[in-house]
């Protein structure tokens, strides 16, 4: 059964650096999304990608965030500039033309 | 007021109980209601989804959306101890996607 993959499962990282999370959704996905779970806290939005651009996108998502689909397989979050409260799960998902979202099994991100 | 209502839990119950989770929401434009579960430290994973109000079923699941409501619910049949996750409601579209605070859910052997 297709699945979405991320990669790293865990990363680490100092405060102020960047980092880039990458995520392979199902192939024949064309709508993709970041998340971010932090620790006993609620999943919430950062941004939806289709059509090689940014469709929607939460107040959480700001300048520090980028997205990229650099080739016809990955889709990636960048963020910039790390802060302490970044610190969290992030999850990649994709889908069809059904509304309903495959999610990858995350990165977490830990940010010291 | 928050776009989706969930009661975090923790809810225990016996092994072969009957169990009931349920949402709220407040936006109106909501089309598509969703039902994950997610372990700990792993990615939610998809359980049901429905387009329409009425009842959904899948095994030992039951999606209900009550749409004048603004009210799902998922019920669980014959509980096993395997089903202990937490349950999250999502909703779509617009802008998104929703999702409510997670149900704990714990059953015990």
């Amino acid at each position: 059964e297709p699945e979405v993959t991320q990669t790293p499962s865990h990363q680490v990282t100092q405060m102020g650096q960047e980092v880039i999370l990458r995520c392979v959704p199902i192939s024949n996905h064309l709508y993709f999304y970041w998340y971010r779970q932090i620790l006993g806290q609620k999943v919430e939005f950062l941004v939806s990608f289709y059509n090689n651009e940014i469709s929607e996108k939460s107040e959480i998502f700001d300048d520090q965030f980028s997205v990229e689909r650099p080739d016809g397989s990955n889709f990636t979050l960048k963020i910039r500039s790390t802060k302490l409260e970044d610190s969290a799960m992030y999850f990649c998902a994709s889908r069809g033309d059904q509304e309903t979202q495959y999610f990858g099994p995350g990165t977490r991100l830990l940010v010291l | 007021q928050k776009e989706v209502e969930q009661d975090p839990g923790p809810l225990s119950v016996p092994e072969g109980a009957i169990v009931s989770l349920n949402c709220t929401y407040s936006n109106s434009a909501f089309q598509y209601f969703m039902w994950y579960r997610q372990y700990s430290r792993k990615g939610p994973e998809l359980l049901m989804y429905t387009y329409s109000s009425g009842n959904k079923e899948d095994g030992r699941f039951t999606a209900q959306v009550d749409k004048s409501s603004k009210y799902i619910s998922l019920f669980i049949r014959d509980s096993q101890p395997s089903d202990s996750a937490t349950y999250l409601c999502a909703m779509a579209p617009p802008g998104g996607f929703y999702f409510g605070s997670g149900t704990k859910l714990n059953v015990k052997p």
